[in-house]
């Protein structure tokens, strides 16, 4: 079962940072979490993971809380391409495999 | 990054046939591939479990029988819907654990059974 909830839906302007929260208080100690995105009718594709530290790379930010319940996703800029459905994951640490929630569907307005 | 390509990428059959789709690793070996299937406006939802050299592992509530899923290589797994029926259409995704234990997904099947 998936371990994260998300706000089904935001908008962002263009040019302005997208924030993407994800709730997952039942986090287990050595479980990551996993950031991917879905454009419609296409695979999901890797955005960002971490475990307990915040990460960044050329896509985005990921900031964890100190507690690990909750994470941000931040797109910096957000253009027109960054409309999406963004998905939240907990990798639990007893397998690869991974449960999706419902995700957040985001939309960049111009 | 690494790519994992599906063949094909749309199907039309009648119901009562076959469907297999192929899901290849196209630049790296994974022993693991996973299934899922996607309906409208919905998530992802995993399948099974695919090993290379040995069985799925199914997910609870999916039909192994109705699901067949064959790992035969470290670069090829398939997924064969038996006796396809109208409620089997849907998007089927797979994906592929790369060296770094990242997660890469394919482009995605959509499966239309008349």
């Amino acid at each position: 079962d998936a371990k994260t909830t998300q706000p089904p839906s935001m908008d962002c302007a263009e040019g302005r940072a997208a924030n993407l929260p994800c709730n997952h208080s039942t986090i287990s100690g050595n479980e990551y979490v996993y950031w991917y995105r879905q454009i419609h009718s296409q695979g999901p594709q890797y955005i960002i993971h971490g475990l307990k530290n915040n990460e960044t790379n050329e896509m985005a930010s990921l900031i964890i809380t100190e507690d690990r319940k909750s994470s941000t996703l931040i797109l910096p800029h957000a253009t027109l391409r960054d409309t999406a459905v963004y998905y939240c994951i907990v990798k639990q640490n007893t397998g690869n495999q991974f449960y999706f929630g419902t995700g957040t569907s985001l939309t960049v307005i111009p | 990054g690494a790519v994992v390509s599906q063949h094909p990428s749309r199907v039309i059959c009648k119901s009562g046939t076959s469907v297999k789709i192929e899901c290849r690793s196209l630049d790296f070996q994974a022993t693991t591939m996973f299934w899922y299937r996607q309906f409208p406006k919905k998530s992802l939802m995993l399948m099974a479990t695919s090993n290379e050299g040995s069985k799925a592992t199914y997910e609870q509530g999916v039909e192994k029988d109705k699901f067949l899923i064959n790992h035969a290589s470290l670069t090829l797994s398939t997924l064969t819907v038996t006796s396809a029926h109208p409620e089997d259409s849907s998007f089927y995704i797979c994906s592929a654990i790369g060296a770094g234990n990242e997660q890469f997904f394919g482009p995605g099947t959509r499966l239309t059974v008349l």
